[in-house]
């Protein structure tokens, strides 16, 4: 069965540091771009980061520099990891196959004193 | 960044009538030299993920019922629910996944009975 299971989501205090995982199955992981997207609550989707099959890494500019995506292919797993985190960084977390067929059920992020 | 809007915020439908959703573009997500739409649709039910049910602005993915259509081209698109049913309530976003990321999502559209 294809699928993604986030984990790592936590309640953390303004300015602190989270690193996100995604365990991918029943596919080929490094085939495929991978993403994150984040729902804060009552709100939509935002795309957050992508990184492609290849390696090259993509940023919604809201995160540039606060956030790195990367992949360990031989492990099948994503990652996010996530520094100097606000009250804005607060949501869910999706992990994303692809073209979004895929998606995984969500890690919740606090950022919260 | 491509900005993706959708109109309405909020729509009621009656069962089995037809529901349209739009979605707009801030530029073109077609894509000339293979003639395809970078444009997806998205239905989210209370709390799960988003589920995949237009890729390439018309073309549905597996398993998704063929009331649903996708149509449009360039920066104009429309979801289509040709007969509405119970199981249909959901929020509808869609997204651009042209060239470049970020991949902007529209602001979602709620659709009731």
């Amino acid at each position: 069965e294809v699928q993604l299971v986030e984990s790592g989501g936590d309640l953390v205090q303004p300015g602190g540091s989270l690193r996100l995982s995604c365990a991918a199955s029943g596919f080929t992981f490094s085939d495929f771009d991978m993403h994150w997207v984040r729902q804060r609550t009552g709100e939509g989707l935002e795309w957050a980061s992508g990184i492609g099959n290849g390696g090259d890494t993509h940023y919604v500019g809201s995160v540039k520099g606060r956030f790195t995506i990367s992949r360990e292919n031989a492990k099948n797993s994503l990652y996010l990891q996530m520094n100097d985190l606000s009250a804005g960084d607060t949501a869910v977390y999706y992990c994303v196959r692809g073209m979004g067929d895929v998606w995984g059920k969500g890690t919740t992020v606090t950022v919260s004193s | 960044d491509i900005v993706m809007t959708q109109s309405p915020d909020s729509l009621a439908v009656s069962l089995g009538e037809r529901a349209t959703i739009n979605c707009k573009s801030s530029q073109s997500v077609l894509y000339s030299s293979n003639n395809k739409n970078y444009l997806a649709w998205y239905q989210q039910k209370p709390r799960q993920p988003p589920k995949l049910l237009i890729y390439w602005a018309s073309t549905r993915q597996s398993g998704v019922p063929d009331r649903f259509s996708g149509s449009g081209s360039g920066t104009d698109f429309t979801l289509t629910i040709s007969s509405l049913q119970a199981e249909d309530v959901a929020v509808y976003y869609c997204q651009q996944y042209y060239t470049t990321p970020p991949y902007t999502f529209g602001q979602g559209t709620k659709l009731e009975i």
